[in-house]
Protein backbone atom coordinates (compact mmCIF):
# COMPACT_ATOMS: atom_id res chain seq x y z
CA UNK A 1 0.00 0.00 0.00
CA UNK A 2 1.44 3.45 -0.97
CA UNK A 3 1.50 5.92 2.13
CA UNK A 4 2.95 9.18 2.96
CA UNK A 5 3.51 9.58 6.56
CA UNK A 6 4.29 13.25 7.90
CA UNK A 7 6.42 14.43 11.18
CA UNK A 8 7.74 17.07 12.30
CA UNK A 9 4.86 19.73 12.86
CA UNK A 10 4.11 21.67 15.89
CA UNK A 11 4.66 25.33 17.59
CA UNK A 12 7.46 27.84 16.36
CA UNK A 13 8.08 31.20 16.89
CA UNK A 14 7.85 33.78 14.18
CA UNK A 15 11.22 34.16 12.95
CA UNK A 16 12.13 30.61 13.98
CA UNK A 17 13.11 27.51 11.94
CA UNK A 18 11.08 24.27 12.03
CA UNK A 19 11.74 20.76 9.83
CA UNK A 20 8.70 18.93 8.05
CA UNK A 21 9.84 15.06 7.13
CA UNK A 22 7.42 12.80 5.24
CA UNK A 23 8.49 8.95 5.20
CA UNK A 24 7.56 7.08 2.21
CA UNK A 25 6.54 3.16 1.94
CA UNK A 26 5.32 1.00 -0.70
CA UNK A 27 6.36 2.78 -4.09
CA UNK A 28 9.77 3.52 -5.47
CA UNK A 29 10.43 6.55 -3.77
CA UNK A 30 13.27 8.18 -6.47
CA UNK A 31 11.22 7.24 -9.44
CA UNK A 32 8.72 9.96 -8.68
CA UNK A 33 9.03 13.92 -7.92
CA UNK A 34 7.30 14.88 -4.43
CA UNK A 35 5.49 18.01 -3.50
CA UNK A 36 4.61 20.13 -0.42
CA UNK A 37 1.00 21.69 0.07
CA UNK A 38 -0.32 23.55 2.69
CA UNK A 39 -3.55 25.23 4.10
CA UNK A 40 -3.79 27.76 6.62
CA UNK A 41 -7.32 27.19 8.85
CA UNK A 42 -10.05 27.56 6.80
CA UNK A 43 -8.28 28.75 3.92
CA UNK A 44 -7.96 27.13 0.48
CA UNK A 45 -4.64 24.89 -0.67
CA UNK A 46 -1.79 26.41 -1.45
CA UNK A 47 1.48 25.03 -3.34
CA UNK A 48 4.65 25.08 -1.69
CA UNK A 49 7.74 23.47 -3.49
CA UNK A 50 8.42 20.23 -5.53
CA UNK A 51 11.42 18.39 -6.28
CA UNK A 52 12.27 16.18 -9.29
CA UNK A 53 13.28 12.32 -8.58
CA UNK A 54 17.25 13.01 -8.09
CA UNK A 55 16.67 16.00 -6.49
CA UNK A 56 18.21 18.03 -9.42
CA UNK A 57 15.29 20.08 -10.11
CA UNK A 58 13.89 22.17 -7.32
CA UNK A 59 10.87 24.45 -7.03
CA UNK A 60 9.39 26.98 -4.93
CA UNK A 61 6.64 29.22 -4.37
CA UNK A 62 7.48 33.16 -4.39
CA UNK A 63 6.13 33.20 -0.72
CA UNK A 64 8.65 30.93 0.62
CA UNK A 65 11.27 31.59 -1.70
CA UNK A 66 14.60 31.77 0.24
CA UNK A 67 13.33 30.82 3.59
CA UNK A 68 11.60 27.45 2.93
CA UNK A 69 14.31 24.57 1.03
CA UNK A 70 12.90 21.10 -0.03
CA UNK A 71 15.38 17.68 -0.04
CA UNK A 72 15.37 14.68 0.18
CA UNK A 73 16.74 11.29 1.25
CA UNK A 74 16.46 8.80 -1.74
CA UNK A 75 18.14 6.15 0.50
CA UNK A 76 15.53 7.00 3.29
CA UNK A 77 12.59 7.26 1.22
CA UNK A 78 12.22 10.38 2.66
CA UNK A 79 11.09 13.92 1.72
CA UNK A 80 12.09 17.24 3.99
CA UNK A 81 10.69 20.85 4.05
CA UNK A 82 13.28 22.89 5.98
CA UNK A 83 11.31 26.14 6.92
CA UNK A 84 13.25 28.96 8.13
CA UNK A 85 12.01 32.72 8.93
CA UNK A 86 9.02 31.58 9.64
CA UNK A 87 6.12 34.09 9.60
CA UNK A 88 2.26 33.82 11.13
CA UNK A 89 0.75 33.68 7.74
CA UNK A 90 2.84 30.29 7.99
CA UNK A 91 0.69 28.57 9.83
CA UNK A 92 -1.21 25.90 8.00
CA UNK A 93 -1.85 21.94 7.27
CA UNK A 94 1.14 20.75 5.03
CA UNK A 95 0.56 18.08 3.04
CA UNK A 96 3.10 16.01 1.13
CA UNK A 97 1.92 14.62 -2.11
CA UNK A 98 3.57 12.38 -4.68
CA UNK A 99 3.71 14.33 -8.23
CA UNK A 100 1.73 12.87 -10.85
CA UNK A 101 3.86 11.27 -14.19
CA UNK A 102 4.66 13.56 -16.75
CA UNK A 103 2.12 16.46 -14.89
CA UNK A 104 4.48 19.31 -14.02
CA UNK A 105 4.50 19.74 -9.90
CA UNK A 106 1.04 18.11 -9.89
CA UNK A 107 0.00 16.48 -6.52
CA UNK A 108 -1.40 13.09 -7.62
CA UNK A 109 -3.25 10.47 -5.65
CA UNK A 110 -1.20 9.64 -2.67
CA UNK A 111 -1.30 12.63 -0.01
CA UNK A 112 -0.25 12.20 3.72
CA UNK A 113 -2.34 12.96 6.28
CA UNK A 114 -0.72 16.52 7.15
CA UNK A 115 1.06 17.87 9.82
CA UNK A 116 -0.02 21.28 11.56
CA UNK A 117 2.40 24.00 11.73
CA UNK A 118 1.93 26.74 14.03
CA UNK A 119 3.78 29.95 14.08
CA UNK A 120 2.96 32.47 17.39
CA UNK A 121 4.85 34.06 19.98
CA UNK B 1 1.62 33.35 -9.07
CA UNK B 2 -2.32 34.54 -9.00
CA UNK B 3 -5.00 32.23 -7.81
CA UNK B 4 -7.08 30.51 -10.27
CA UNK B 5 -10.70 32.05 -9.86
CA UNK B 6 -13.64 29.94 -8.93
CA UNK B 7 -17.17 29.77 -7.52
CA UNK B 8 -17.42 30.31 -4.28
CA UNK B 9 -20.17 28.03 -3.98
CA UNK B 10 -22.57 25.67 -6.30
CA UNK B 11 -25.46 23.74 -4.92
CA UNK B 12 -27.60 20.86 -6.79
CA UNK B 13 -30.27 18.17 -6.16
CA UNK B 14 -29.82 14.88 -5.85
CA UNK B 15 -29.49 13.26 -9.22
CA UNK B 16 -29.10 16.63 -11.42
CA UNK B 17 -25.39 17.70 -13.19
CA UNK B 18 -23.43 20.40 -11.33
CA UNK B 19 -20.30 22.15 -13.36
CA UNK B 20 -17.61 24.22 -11.36
CA UNK B 21 -15.64 26.63 -13.49
CA UNK B 22 -12.08 27.43 -13.26
CA UNK B 23 -10.94 30.58 -14.59
CA UNK B 24 -7.21 31.81 -15.15
CA UNK B 25 -4.95 33.48 -17.97
CA UNK B 26 -2.82 32.33 -21.23
CA UNK B 27 -0.32 31.76 -18.79
CA UNK B 28 -1.88 28.76 -16.88
CA UNK B 29 -4.88 27.07 -18.13
CA UNK B 30 -4.75 28.44 -21.18
CA UNK B 31 -1.38 27.31 -21.63
CA UNK B 32 -1.05 23.82 -20.66
CA UNK B 33 -2.96 20.71 -20.14
CA UNK B 34 -1.57 20.32 -16.70
CA UNK B 35 -5.66 21.14 -14.87
CA UNK B 36 -6.23 19.27 -12.14
CA UNK B 37 -9.36 18.52 -9.73
CA UNK B 38 -8.97 17.78 -6.05
CA UNK B 39 -12.30 17.08 -3.85
CA UNK B 40 -11.50 17.41 -0.23
CA UNK B 41 -13.82 16.70 2.63
CA UNK B 42 -13.40 18.79 6.16
CA UNK B 43 -10.24 17.62 7.98
CA UNK B 44 -9.48 15.26 5.19
CA UNK B 45 -6.36 15.52 2.31
CA UNK B 46 -7.18 16.12 -0.93
CA UNK B 47 -8.31 13.35 -3.43
CA UNK B 48 -7.39 13.85 -6.88
CA UNK B 49 -10.31 13.71 -9.05
CA UNK B 50 -9.57 14.61 -12.84
CA UNK B 51 -5.83 15.33 -14.33
CA UNK B 52 -4.57 16.31 -17.50
CA UNK B 53 -7.43 18.41 -17.92
CA UNK B 54 -10.13 15.40 -18.58
CA UNK B 55 -8.83 12.03 -17.00
CA UNK B 56 -9.75 10.21 -14.47
CA UNK B 57 -7.12 8.32 -11.63
CA UNK B 58 -8.22 4.65 -12.11
CA UNK B 59 -11.44 3.62 -10.17
CA UNK B 60 -12.76 7.05 -9.85
CA UNK B 61 -16.18 7.02 -10.77
CA UNK B 62 -17.27 7.91 -14.24
CA UNK B 63 -19.99 10.86 -12.90
CA UNK B 64 -16.97 13.28 -12.23
CA UNK B 65 -15.43 15.02 -15.94
CA UNK B 66 -13.67 17.31 -17.03
CA UNK B 67 -13.08 19.67 -19.70
CA UNK B 68 -11.03 23.71 -21.05
CA UNK B 69 -11.87 25.74 -23.32
CA UNK B 70 -9.69 28.97 -23.36
CA UNK B 71 -8.77 30.15 -20.54
CA UNK B 72 -11.26 28.39 -18.18
CA UNK B 73 -11.10 24.26 -17.27
CA UNK B 74 -14.84 23.25 -15.59
CA UNK B 75 -15.82 20.15 -13.21
CA UNK B 76 -18.97 18.78 -14.31
CA UNK B 77 -20.70 15.95 -11.30
CA UNK B 78 -23.26 14.08 -13.14
CA UNK B 79 -26.26 12.12 -10.87
CA UNK B 80 -25.06 14.46 -8.15
CA UNK B 81 -25.42 11.98 -4.78
CA UNK B 82 -25.47 13.24 -0.78
CA UNK B 83 -21.83 12.08 -0.58
CA UNK B 84 -20.35 14.63 -3.13
CA UNK B 85 -21.11 17.69 -1.02
CA UNK B 86 -17.51 19.15 -0.36
CA UNK B 87 -14.80 21.52 -1.37
CA UNK B 88 -13.21 21.27 -5.06
CA UNK B 89 -10.02 22.90 -6.02
CA UNK B 90 -8.82 23.03 -9.73
CA UNK B 91 -5.16 23.72 -9.82
CA UNK B 92 -3.02 24.42 -13.02
CA UNK B 93 0.53 25.01 -14.03
CA UNK B 94 2.06 28.19 -14.47
CA UNK B 95 4.69 28.22 -17.07
CA UNK B 96 6.05 32.00 -16.66
CA UNK B 97 6.86 31.42 -12.29
CA UNK B 98 7.08 27.23 -12.66
CA UNK B 99 4.91 27.00 -9.80
CA UNK B 100 1.06 25.29 -9.74
CA UNK B 101 -1.53 28.04 -8.95
CA UNK B 102 -4.81 26.53 -7.31
CA UNK B 103 -8.18 28.25 -7.45
CA UNK B 104 -9.54 29.55 -4.57
CA UNK B 105 -12.11 26.05 -3.78
CA UNK B 106 -15.66 25.79 -4.30
CA UNK B 107 -17.79 24.65 -1.83
CA UNK B 108 -20.58 22.11 -3.18
CA UNK B 109 -23.51 21.79 -1.45
CA UNK B 110 -26.04 18.75 -2.35
CA UNK B 111 -29.53 19.98 -1.67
Amino acid sequence: EVQLLESGGGLAQPGGSLRLSCAASGFTFSDFAMIWVRQAPGKGLEWVSAISGTSSHTYHADSVKGRFTISRDNSRSTLYLQMDSLRVEDTAIYYCAQQIRGQWLTPGVCWGQGALVTVSS
Amino acid sequence: QSALTQPASVSGSPGQSITISCTGTSSDVGAYNYVSWYQQYPGRAPKLMIYAVNNRPSGLSDRFSGSKSGNTASLTISGLQAEDEADYYCSSYTGGSRALVFGGGTKLTVL
